[in-house]
C-alpha cells in the first residue's frame, strides 16, 4: 500500500535552516508529481511547494519562495524540503503528498503522509 | 487571506443537506482549472474526497458531491452524519499567482 512518511521536523531558532524528507512506498515514486504542504496551528492548509516527477520545473508559493527549495532522490524513493532563513511563521505540520495520477500535474493529492512538525522560536 | 473563499462553517442535524461553497475568480475556477475537495478529520492529514469538480475516489460515500458554475465550486454533504463532522477544504490552481491554493477551509458541525 502507498505510504509516505516524512520526518525532519524540530524546533529551531528563526533564521536557522532545516531539511525535511518524506519516505516514499508501495507505488512507483519516480513516475509521480510529489507536493509539499502546510498548516500552521489551528489554520487552513497552505501549497508550499510542488516537485515534478522528472526534477524539472519546481514552483513554490510565495511566502517560501527564495528561502526553500525542494528535491527528490528517486534512487531512495525520498522527497526533501530543504527550508533555509525560517521565520516565526513557518511555524506548522508539513505534509508531502503525491499526485493522483502518475505523470500528470493537478489530479488531486490522492495520498498524504502524516505529517512532521516544524517549530520556529526563540 | 486565500483567493478561494469559503464559509467558515456550516451545520446540520443528521439526515440533514449541507452544502459548502468555494468562491474563486476568473484566474482559478473561472479558469477552468480543477476543483477537488479534502476532508480533515481532527489531528488527521487530509483526505481526498472529491476531484476534478465532481468526481469521487473510490470509497468515498456518493452521499459527497461537488458541482460547478462560473466562478464557484460547491460540495454538498447529503444524509449528514456524525462522523461527516471535519474541516472541508477545496483547492485550485490560480494563473496570476502561479500556485496551487486552498481556500480558506469550513468547519462542519452536526448538531
Amino acid at each position: 500500500q502507498v505510504q509516505l512518511v516524512e520526518s525532519g521536523g524540530d524546533v529551531v531558532q528563526p533564521g536557522r535552516s532545516l531539511r525535511l524528507s518524506c519516505a516514499a512506498s508501495g507505488f512507483t515514486f519516480s513516475n509521480y508529481v510529489m507536493h509539499w504542504v502546510r498548516q500552521a496551528p489551528g489554520k487552513g492548509l497552505e501549497w508550499v511547494a510542488v516537485m515534478p516527477y522528472d526534477g524539472s520545473n519546481k514552483y513554490y508559493a510565495d511566502s517560501v519562495k527564495g528561502r526553500f527549495a525542494v528535491s527528490r532522490d528517486n534512487s531512495k524513493n525520498t522527497l526533501f524540503l530543504q527550508m533555509n532563513s525560517l521565520r516565526t511563521e513557518d511555524t506548522a505540520v508539513y505534509y508531502c503528498a503525491r499526485e493522483r495520477i502518475d505523470y500528470e500535474f493537478w489530479t488531486g493529492f490522492k495520498y498524504w503522509g502524516q505529517g512532521t512538525l516544524v517549530t520556529v522560536s526563540s | 487571506q486565500s483567493v478561494l473563499t469559503q464559509p467558515p462553517s456550516v451545520s446540520g442535524a443528521p439526515g440533514q443537506r449541507v452544502t459548502i461553497s468555494c468562491t474563486g475568480s476568473s484566474s482559478n475556477i473561472g479558469a477552468d482549472y480543477d476543483v477537488h475537495w479534502y476532508q480533515q478529520l481532527p489531528g488527521t492529514a487530509p483526505k481526498l474526497l472529491i476531484y476534478g469538480f465532481t468526481n469521487r475516489p473510490s470509497g468515498v460515500p456518493d452521499r459527497f458531491s461537488g458541482s460547478k458554475s462560473a466562478t464557484s465550486a460547491s460540495l454538498a454533504i447529503t444524509g449528514l452524519q456524525a462522523e461527516d463532522e471535519a474541516d472541508y477544504y477545496c483547492q485550485s490552481y490560480d494563473s496570476s499567482l502561479s500556485t496551487y491554493v486552498f481556500g480558506s477551509g469550513t468547519k462542519v458541525t452536526v448538531l
